[in-house]
């Protein structure tokens, strides 16, 4: 199947700080990626769709401006967490489908990224 | 409201088990349904994709059904092995095209040696 890669899989940061994850198609070009942020023995939510060339769309109750999205190309989308905070810390993970290949419509994931804030 | 209830929340099976996961949703308008696997702090991993107009997929030792019109998917596991012990998602997607998945909150599968 396709593959997504999510980067880093760890990040521990100070509170205040920034920290961007990286998400990347490797093998197929994604025009649109999707952002989840899953909490402890919760389901995936989604947080924001990322679209190629133009602005993310948020969901309900997240901050654009906490969760910057950029999707600068066709197979690399970033999710950065500015000045975050402990309550930020969970498991963030981004999705996109091969709108190519045969398995059009199976959605593949990263690996995840997995942020303490301290 | 979309929503994705999975029963039960956990389960602990002895190796060699046949077993059934649970998956109930509320939304008609399902365009596909896809089951993952998600190991702890990792990624998912895709089991099975149905499409709605499907009744059922089947890789190796799993089989997952879906009954759109009663709104409920099954994900069997047949001749559970310890290394099936991690957390299963059921999920939805509307409509067709490029759009985001829902999910359950999950199974958490224990295979007892």
């Amino acid at each position: 199947g396709a593959v997504v890669s999510q980067h880093p899989s760890r990040v521990i940061c100070k509170s205040g700080t920034s920290v961007k994850i990286e998400c990347r198609s490797l093998d197929f070009q994604a025009t649109t990626m999707f952002w989840y942020r899953q909490f402890p023995k919760q389901s995936l939510m989604l947080m924001a769709t990322s679209n190629e060339g133009s602005k993310a769309t948020y969901e309900q109750g997240v901050e654009k401006d906490k969760f910057l999205i950029n999707h600068a190309s066709l197979t690399l989308s970033t999710l950065t967490v500015t000045s975050a905070h402990p309550e930020d810390s969970s498991f963030y993970i981004c999705s996109a489908r091969d709108p190519g290949g045969t398995l059009n419509t199976e959605a593949f994931f990263g690996q995840g990224t997995r942020l303490t804030v301290v | 409201k979309q929503e994705v209830t999975q029963i039960p929340a956990a389960l602990s099976v002895p190796e060699g088990e046949n077993l059934v996961l649970n998956c109930s949703f509320t939304d008609s308008a399902i365009y596909n349904l896809q089951w993952f696997r998600q190991d702890p702090g990792k990624g998912l991993t895709s089991l099975l994709l149905i499409q709605s107009s499907q009744r059922e997929q089947t890789s190796g030792r799993l089989n997952a059904s879906l009954d759109k019109s009663s709104g409920r998917s099954t994900l069997y596991i047949a001749a559970s092995q310890p290394g099936d012990s991690a957390t299963y998602l059921c999920s939805y997607s509307r409509n067709s095209g490029n759009t985001p998945l829902v999910f359950g909150k999950g199974t958490r599968l224990s295979v007892i040696a």
